[in-house]
């Protein structure tokens, strides 16, 4: 068990809608990423959060927003949902953004649109 | 652009046999180099991680791997591989801000 723990498991929703996916780090960590899963584009960074404050920006489309809130836990935001949205989505966690802090990841949250 | 190739889709390798999986990398930097395993239905845990020092780095489950600079190469070994190893492994570099690149992944068969 890494201690990021992510919500729902599975979300299976139409196109054009949103949904939202959650995020809890690891205790003690301040730093999320999220990163995209999918068969066609493999393991894609999407963004990450320090402390609150977003820190870098990876392949992440503008119909998707994230944030972190104070409690650290984090939300990514998927809107105008199509076909190809569907993907495993992870959330990571590490202590902090340096290179040598190993990131955490979970289980993911597999989401499917029909 | 910092990029990552891992050669072999798939790998089957008998049980108790050994096992070299492949891994090259293109960065301008230093590299810190990581390789993950990713169980079916789970998330990503790190095998071994290379930042500097000894080139060759000791992980968990018996994993180790080698950094050789002029071949760009980071490959993976185990030198006996149990049933329990089938999966998927991914090789991925650091570019920053832990930016991870990662590779497409290679997927571990393990035949009795």
């Amino acid at each position: 068990d890494s201690g990021v723990t992510q919500t729902p498991k599975h979300l299976i929703t139409a196109t054009g809608q949103r949904v939202t996916l959650r995020c809890s780090p690891r205790s003690g960590d301040l730093s999320v990423y999220w990163y995209q899963q999918s068969l066609d584009q493999g393991l894609q960074f999407l963004i990450q959060y320090y402390n609150g404050e977003e820190r870098a920006k990876g392949n992440i489309l503008e119909r998707f927003s994230a944030q972190q809130f104070p409690d650290l836990h984090s939300e990514l935001n998927l809107s105008s949902l199509e076909l190809g949205d569907s993907a495993l989505y992870f959330c990571a966690s590490s202590v902090d953004y340096s290179n040598g802090s190993p990131l955490h990841f979970g289980n993911g949250t597999r989401l499917t649109v029909t | 652009a910092q990029s990552v190739t891992q050669p072999d889709i798939h790998i089957t390798v008998s049980e108790g046999a050994s096992l070299e999986l492949r891994c090259n990398y293109s960065y301008g930097a230093t590299p810190y180099l990581f390789w993950y395993v990713q169980s079916p239905g789970q998330g990503l845990q790190l095998l071994l991680k290379y930042f500097s020092g000894d080139t060759l780095v000791q992980g968990i489950k018996g994993f180790e791997a080698e950094f050789k600079r002029s071949q760009s190469s980071f490959n993976l070994r185990k030198p006996s591989v149990h049933w329990s190893d089938a999966a998927e492994y991914f090789c991925a570099v650091g570019t920053g801000f832990q930016k991870l690149v990662f590779g497409t992944g290679t997927r571990l068969l393990v035949s009795p």
